[in-house]
Formats: structure tokens, sequence, C-alpha cells
């Protein structure tokens, strides 16, 4: 299964700290994206990052992506209390599916 | 202003009764998708377009039925046949093809009376 597996499942971090999300993954990938849902809401596409790139940052994120053990990482540097939500991974192959896993529920305390 | 919306924001539905979601975006994406999320679980894939008058199943899709007439709208039917209805549906679109991401809706969350 393409499905990804974050770990950990909760995490609750003091505002300023950095956060890092962890992705597993069974099979080979064209990209592997990262989205956000903040609670009763639809996700939000945080960054984008292909099979051929290794690091990427987008603000305050920065992806790193290991084809070969199969895992990427989601660090937040400098959290805020608005950070927090849940975070997906979504590994995708070369078929037109995204696959989410259950998550990473983020809580930055104030 | 661009974007995708979803009606109603909850729905109530009895036993025995079909109800329809309406998924409606003006992004010009070719590709719609349905999901469903049940509490702390992730997305779980009911249905998907890729272009106007085909569509997919996914990995869920007993239960469920949909219909892509338009570009612009991908309604999804919650049929009397689906005997665990109650979860928060969340509709999707984006450009064809393996690059793309997705732009997701409000979400619809459905309840059984």
């Amino acid at each position: 299964s393409q499905q990804g597996e974050e770990d950990p499942q909760a995490l609750s971090i003091q505002e300023g700290e950095n956060a890092t999300m962890n992705c597993s993954y069974k099979t080979s990938i064209n990209n592997l994206q990262w989205y956000r849902q903040n609670s009763g809401r639809g996700l939000v596409h945080l960054i984008l990052i292909r099979s051929n790139e290794r690091e990427k940052h987008s603000g305050r994120l920065r992806v790193t992506l290991d084809t070969s053990k199969k895992s990427s990482s989601l660090l937040i540097t400098a959290s805020r209390a608005a950070d927090t939500a849940s975070y997906f991974c979504a590994p995708r192959g070369s078929n037109y599916k995204l696959t989410f896993g259950k998550g990473t529920l983020l809580t930055v305390n104030p | 202003d661009g974007g995708i919306t979803q009606s109603p924001k909850y729905l109530f539905r009895k036993e025995g009764q079909n109800v329809t979601l309406s998924c409606e975006q003006n992004l010009n994406h070719d590709a719609m998708y349905w999901y469903r999320q049940d509490p702390g679980q992730g997305l779980r894939l009911i249905y998907y377009s890729q272009i106007v008058n085909d569509f997919q199943k996914g990995d869920i899709a007993e239960g469920y039925s949909v219909s892509r007439e338009k570009k612009e709208s991908f309604p999804l039917t919650v049929t009397s046949a689906q005997k665990n209805p109650t979860a928060f549906y969340l509709c999707a679109s984006g450009l064809a093809g393996t690059q793309e991401t997705q732009y997701f809706g409000p979400g619809t969350r459905l309840l059984v009376l």
C-alpha cells in the first residue's frame, strides 16, 4: 500500500519550539505531499517534494525525503499556537490517488 | 473568488433515505475527488473523476454513487445501502496528472437521525 503512516500520533510542544513529524510508506513514489487540517475543516496543502528531491523549504517548513528508507519528515520551526492542527503525509505513486494516514495531531501551547 | 465549495455544512439523514452532498469548484480543475473521514482517522477515497463523464471507484465506494456531468460539479449521493454513513465528507479537486496537489473544500458533516 502507498498509504503514509505518520509518527508520532500526537505531539505537544511549547510556542517557539520546533516540531518534527515523520512519515513512512511502503512502495515507490512520484512525490510525497504534506497537508494540514484544522479541527473540523478541510485539508490545506503545505508542500510537495518530488522523488528526486531530498529537501525542500517553504517559510518555516522544511521537508526531507529519503527514498532509500521510504521515509519523510516535516519540520516546523519556531512554532506558533496557530500551527495547532493535524498533519498528514500523502505519498503519490503512478496512479491518480493520494492515500492519507491517520495524521499527527500537533498541539502548540502558548 | 476561486475555490471549492461544499454544501450543506451539516446534513441529517433518516434511515432508508438517500442524500446528496454538493461539491462545486471554479478552479478549472479536471480532477475531482470524494473522501470520507471518521473521527481520529485519515481520509479514505470514495470516488474520483479525472475528466467529465468519467469516474472510478475508490477504496470504499459501496453504498455511494456519483456523477460528473459538468467540469465544475461532482455531487456525491449517500444511498440507503450505506449502513454507517455518519462521517465527515471532504471533496477535493486538482489538475489531472500524477504531480498534482489537491485543493479541499470545507467539508460536510453527515449525521444519521
